[in-house]
């Protein structure tokens, strides 16, 4: 059975870093592209990040471009985002999903998310 | 704003047939494939349509997807009360080389 189970949100100030994992079971995980989705309070779904198999191409959403940092462990069957100069915008819950597809967008599989909450 | 158009909220009766538009451009859903989602009340998102209109094994076949030129559509037939969900397009974006998201559709089964 696929799995996908985040940790590693809370609480942080803004300006803060937190480091979300991601980790996968059930399936080979160095086969797919991951990527990050959120999910503000009360908003729809934001695509926020894609790191492919081997970590040779590497997406971001324009509103976390130079903030935020994807990479995955393959030999730990690990997922990573590591967001800094953290905003109240970067408020949500974040959703780590598996994609089959050869361009970003497929998601077959989300983790039940992690919820980061960003407030002074 | 969303890059991808849908109606914020729809609604139906028990065995009524529903679409939900989800309408772009020619540097995503007119180039790309098209991906619905839906999201029941607080859980997370499941996928429902893939590669425009192919369905995953376990989604029913009361769900649907098509798509022409730069818009999408998902038809839900035989409506249940369980098809009460929130439900969201997705498509890669050329131009933007991003992954965009519909604003969301609210279904409502009345």
């Amino acid at each position: 059975e696929v799995q996908l189970v985040e940790s590693g949100g809370g609480l942080v100030k803004p300006g803060g870093s937190l480091r979300l994992s991601c980790a996968a079971s059930g399936f080979t995980f160095s086969s797919y592209s991951m990527n990050w989705v959120r999910q503000a309070p009360g908003k729809g779904l934001e695509w926020v990040s894609c790191i492919t198999r081997t970590g040779t191409y590497i997406y971001y959403a324009d509103s976390v471009k130079g903030r935020f940092t994807i990479s995955r462990d393959n030999a730990k069957n690990s997922l990573y985002l590591q967001m800094n100069s953290l905003r109240a915008e970067d408020t949500a819950v974040y959703y780590c999903a598996r994609d089959p597809g050869i361009r970003p967008g497929h998601f077959d599989y989300w983790g039940q998310g992690t919820l980061v909450s960003v407030s002074s | 704003q969303s890059v991808l158009t849908q109606p914020p909220s729809a609604s139906g009766t028990p065995g009524q047939r529903v679409t939900i538009s989800c309408s772009g451009s020619s540097s995503n859903i007119r180039s790309n494939y098209v991906y619905w989602y839906q999201q029941l009340p607080g859980t997370a998102p499941k996928f429902l349509i893939y590669r425009d209109n192919e369905r995953p094994s376990g989604v029913p076949d009361r769900f649907s997807g098509s798509k022409s030129g730069t818009s999408a559509s998902l038809a839900i037939s035989g409506l249940r009360s369980e098809d009460e969900a929130d439900y969201y397009c997705a498509a890669w974006d050329d131009s933007l080389s991003v992954v965009v998201f519909g604003g969301g559709t609210k279904l409502t089964v009345v």
